[in-house]
């Protein structure tokens, strides 16, 4: 089945832990990205990727590190995190311009 | 990238069809109008693409006139399970398309 898969799917962490949350695709696509989802601030891009070793900044990346040094797999990395990222992470992979993205389930986490 | 405009929320009832609009004036030449569904706590899931005229998929239809300065997504006859947010996308065919989701339209279906 073609899916993205996120882990964890629940994490609760505190101030500072370094984590990491896992991206997954089986499709062989090419652009992956990733977004975090707030009340009234809607989806906001956080960083994205092209292809392998291909990575650019989305519109909110401060706090956040991402790499890809393979195709599938492309995990979001909070070095220390902050209780303001907080929120509701999704993944998101397509094969590439101008087509259906496909998204992960979504990875809520609490940072205290 | 151009702006979306939609409506914040819309409410129906089981049976009936629902059009959401969508007004995006500044819409380029290479973009296309792409429409999303999210449940809550789920990933957007896409519903349907155009560029102008009519589509249609076994889900819903896309009506996009031809100055392409509005689109309309069409759901047919809906049910409790279409209550969601419809997020309304304007994506370039060039380069790196990014996906830039706005506050969507909230729709409610009542029994």
């Amino acid at each position: 089945e073609a899916q993205v898969t996120q882990n964890p799917r629940y994490l609760i962490t505190v101030t500072g832990k370094k984590l990491t949350v896992t991206c997954s695709q089986n499709m062989n696509h090419e652009y992956m990205s990733w977004y975090r989802q707030d009340p009234g601030l809607g989806l906001r891009q956080i960083y994205y990727s092209m292809n392998v070793e291909v990575t650019d900044k989305g519109d909110v990346p401060e706090g956040y590190k991402v790499s890809r040094k393979e195709k599938r797999n492309f995990p979001l990395i909070l070095e220390s995190p902050s209780p303001n990222q907080t929120s509701l992470y999704f993944c998101a992979s397509r094969p590439g311009t101008n087509t259906e993205a496909f998204f992960g389930q979504g990875t809520r986490l609490t940072v205290v | 990238l151009a702006k979306t405009t939609q409506p914040i929320s819309m409410d129906s009832y089981e049976g009936q069809e629902v059009n959401i609009t969508c007004s995006h004036n500044n819409i380029a030449t290479n973009d296309y109008i792409t429409w999303y569904q999210q449940f809550p706590s789920q990933g957007p899931r896409f519903i349907i693409q155009g560029y102008k005229t009519k589509v249609t998929n076994e889900v819903a239809s896309l009506f996009i006139p031809a100055d392409r300065k509005s689109s309309t997504l069409s759901l047919p006859r809906v049910s409790l399970s279409d209550t969601a947010v419809y997020y309304c996308l304007v994506v370039d065919s060039g380069g790196y398309n990014k996906l830039i989701f706005g506050a969507g339209t909230r729709l409610a279906v009542h029994p």
